[in-house]
């Protein structure tokens, strides 16, 4: 994943709490995607930042999800009152330096109890 | 309908059989990547591909742009090739847009 951290790796939550799910990205890269997998699913794409701009968030649910990537710091995207549905394996990926290569992180799988 | 197709969805082979996954697409585009998610769920890109053919080892991929079709090969399928195999193309904003991957199981 040449470097694409994401923490936790594994996240409970009760119906109702809120889930934080963080991504750092390759050392000196300042963007980052975040896609979905939603069980038996495939990937979708969610959205995709700059530090401290959201430059495309058309596949972001509109209610409960948000996404920040500050100045200093991880990347973040909030779901607020997790649902069931929200189960799934959520990844954050860049690109690398020729744009040829998206380096995957190694995944949070949130479950929704 | 998808933007990205792919199949088969499941396949399963013996051990050392030629192995193809075949992607779809229906958006104009600059490149194509295949990738593999490990039953761990890790995610790897194996290719890009904006014409022709690129090989890595036993992974053969190819593309035709004016059919808008792209394959997969492997050759000599190993135990240790059972993944999913994903296509994907790129979109405006530098995302990937996903086909539903393709579930390898060769077995032994």
């Amino acid at each position: 994943n040449a470097g694409v951290m994401q923490n936790p790796r594994h996240l409970v939550r009760r119906r109702g709490q809120e889930a934080r799910l963080r991504c750092s990205p390759m050392k000196g890269h300042s963007h980052v995607y975040w896609y979905r997998q939603l069980p038996e699913e495939g990937l979708k794409f969610m959205v995709y930042l700059q530090k401290e701009n959201i430059i495309d968030e058309s596949g972001m649910p509109k209610e409960r999800f948000s996404a920040e990537f500050p100045k200093e710091g991880p990347s973040i995207l909030r779901i607020q009152q997790v649902v069931r549905g929200d189960s799934a394996a959520y990844f954050c990926a860049t690109w690398g330096e020729a744009q040829e290569t998206q380096y995957f992180g190694p995944g949070t799988r949130l479950l929704v109890l | 309908k998808n933007e990205v197709e792919q199949s088969p969805q499941n396949l399963t082979a013996q051990e050392g059989e030629f192995i193809t996954i075949n992607c779809s697409y229906s958006v104009g585009i600059s490149a194509l990547h295949w990738l593999q998610q490990h039953p761990g769920g890790g995610i790897v890109s194996l290719f890009m591909l904006s014409s022709g053919k690129k090989k890595h080892g036993r992974l053969i991929a190819t593309i035709n742009i004016q059919e808008k079709h792209s394959s997969l090969h492997i050759t000599a399928s190993h135990p240790r090739d059972s993944a999913v195999y994903i296509c994907a193309v790129r979109g405006s904003q530098g995302n990937l847009i996903f086909g539903k991957g393709t579930k390898l199981s060769v077995k032994p």
